[in-house]
């Protein structure tokens, strides 16, 4: 089983439309747990951190649960410009592992 | 604030030359840094990770060698560069290696005929 697993997608959706994306990983004795945003050609760039008990940025919802080992990203109101690659990010212990992504093209 | 500077940003080299990639970090001392290679439509691959000047880890035998000389300054090298060693290499900054995020530098792009 791999450290961090995503739906690689793609998933295309209309502009407006609700978007989740799940995550799931290996290590049950993670603590830290991210998702990153990466658009075609160019550096990753953090999104959000995701905390127990869950955290909202604007139209971005990260929850975690970790019974299942699992994390997920809930977008609403998707943009045009939320077209991208979506990695999820948790510790495993030593280190950060990085999914390979789940891309995202949102279209009008 | 923190600032991370990669480059060049993009290489093409010939198969067998030599490389040499830096990353300097700005506004922040004591980082742990990072290289990473992303080969096309792939994920992140950790390559090295240094939590102090000299204090370099490998995390995959490979033809690539890693240094920290100063704090804030990460490079990567090889003596001979093979086909394989094509792709997006990245470095990366953080405050500590387990549970704050990590930052990326631009990238740099790298081709090998």
């Amino acid at each position: 089983r791999k450290e961090v697993e995503q739906d690689p997608g793609p998933f295309n959706v209309p502009e407006g439309a609700t978007v989740a994306f799940n995550c799931t990983y290996s290590n049950s004795a993670s603590q830290s747990f991210f998702w990153y945003r990466q658009d075609c050609r160019k550096e990753p760039k953090l999104l959000m951190s995701v905390y127990s008990s869950g955290n909202e940025d604007g139209r971005f919802t990260a929850q975690l649960n970790r019974a299942s080992q699992y994390i997920s990203l809930l977008i609403r109101d998707s943009k045009l410009s939320d077209s991208a690659t979506y990695l999820c990010v948790v510790n495993n212990g030593n280190k950060l592992v990085f999914g390979a992504g789940t891309i995202l093209r949102v279209k009008s | 604030s923190q600032t991370i500077h990669q480059w060049p940003a993009t290489l093409v080299q010939p198969v067998g030359s030599p490389l040499s990639l830096e990353c300097t970090v700005e506004g922040t001392s004591n980082p742990n840094l990072y290289w990473y290679r992303q080969a096309a439509g792939r994920g992140l691959q950790l390559l090295f990770y240094s939590v102090g000047i000299g204090q370099i880890s490998s995390e995959v035998p490979q033809n690539l060698s890693a240094s920290r000389p100063q704090d804030r300054q990460f490079i990567l090298s090889s003596k001979k560069l093979l086909l394989s060693d094509s792709g997006f290499y990245l470095c990366a900054w953080s405050r500590d290696r387990f549970y704050q995020p990590q930052h990326f530098g631009d990238g740099t792009r790298l081709s090998i005929l």
